[in-house]
């Protein structure tokens, strides 16, 4: 088993669709992450979750809902989203967050989502 | 505000040097990350840097120098396979990361 693994890898849909990421890590990591990759810019920070909890919401619209049912799991819910929200969804996991671990992220190869 | 700059991108030749640059300003300084990302491919963790001066691993070094607010990933004997994104990244104090928009290296024959 590869390290973050994400599903799907592509997802087209519309405005009006509802549609869930899904991310797995298999590495005993206890913090996951879910980033945005736009072109040319710096990867944004959405959502954390440390040993189940969120403890970050970076002022994500509420269009976008997270899941963490257990370490090992991550979801990032989907409803009418807007054609901006074309991106690359990349999910990550660390051990320890907030300095707690080495700070190392292992990122999944992401999620490719486009909004028609 | 915090801000990471790096060139958006840059040209080598295989077998060559090249040194990509990262300046930054952000609030606290709790360590200097590097990231490769291959296009279609997951960010993968190239180095970290919290001290001043040089690590070296393989091909690739990387500097600090954090009261100049600089860093900089130097990739020697260049391969046609090191062409990607390399992605810099600050953790501030309150342990934030804070990523640059990356720099695309394009490596030629």
């Amino acid at each position: 088993e590869t390290g973050v693994t994400q599903t799907p890898r592509h997802l087209v849909m519309g405005m009006t669709n509802k549609k869930s990421l899904k991310c797995e890590q298999h590495l005993g990591h206890n913090a996951m992450y879910w980033y945005k990759q736009s072109a040319k810019k710096p990867l944004e920070l959405m959502f954390v979750y440390s040993l189940e909890e969120r403890v970050e919401n970076n002022s994500v619209p509420s269009r976008f809902s997270p899941e963490c049912p257990n370490s090992s799991h991550l979801f990032l819910h989907l409803h009418t989203l807007q054609p901006e929200d074309s991106a690359l969804y990349l999910c990550a996991s660390s051990q320890g967050v907030r300095g707690g671990g080495t700070g190392e992220l292992f990122f999944g190869e992401g999620s490719r989502l486009t909004v028609l | 505000g915090q801000n990471i700059d790096q060139p958006t991108e840059m040209t080598a030749t295989e077998g060559a040097i090249v040194q990509i640059n990262c300046t930054y300003q952000t609030s606290g300084f709790n360590g200097l990350f590097w990231y490769q990302q291959h296009a279609g491919e997951a960010p993968t963790f190239l180095s970290y840097n919290v001290l001043d001066g040089l690590e070296e691993k393989g091909r690739f070094s990387s500097f600090l120098s954090r009261s100049k607010g600089y860093s900089y990933l130097l990739l020697k004997e260049l391969q046609m396979k090191d062409s990607a994104s390399y992605l810099c990244a600050v953790m501030d104090s309150n342990y934030q990361l804070i990523w640059g928009a990356g720099t695309k290296l394009i490596i030629k024959p």
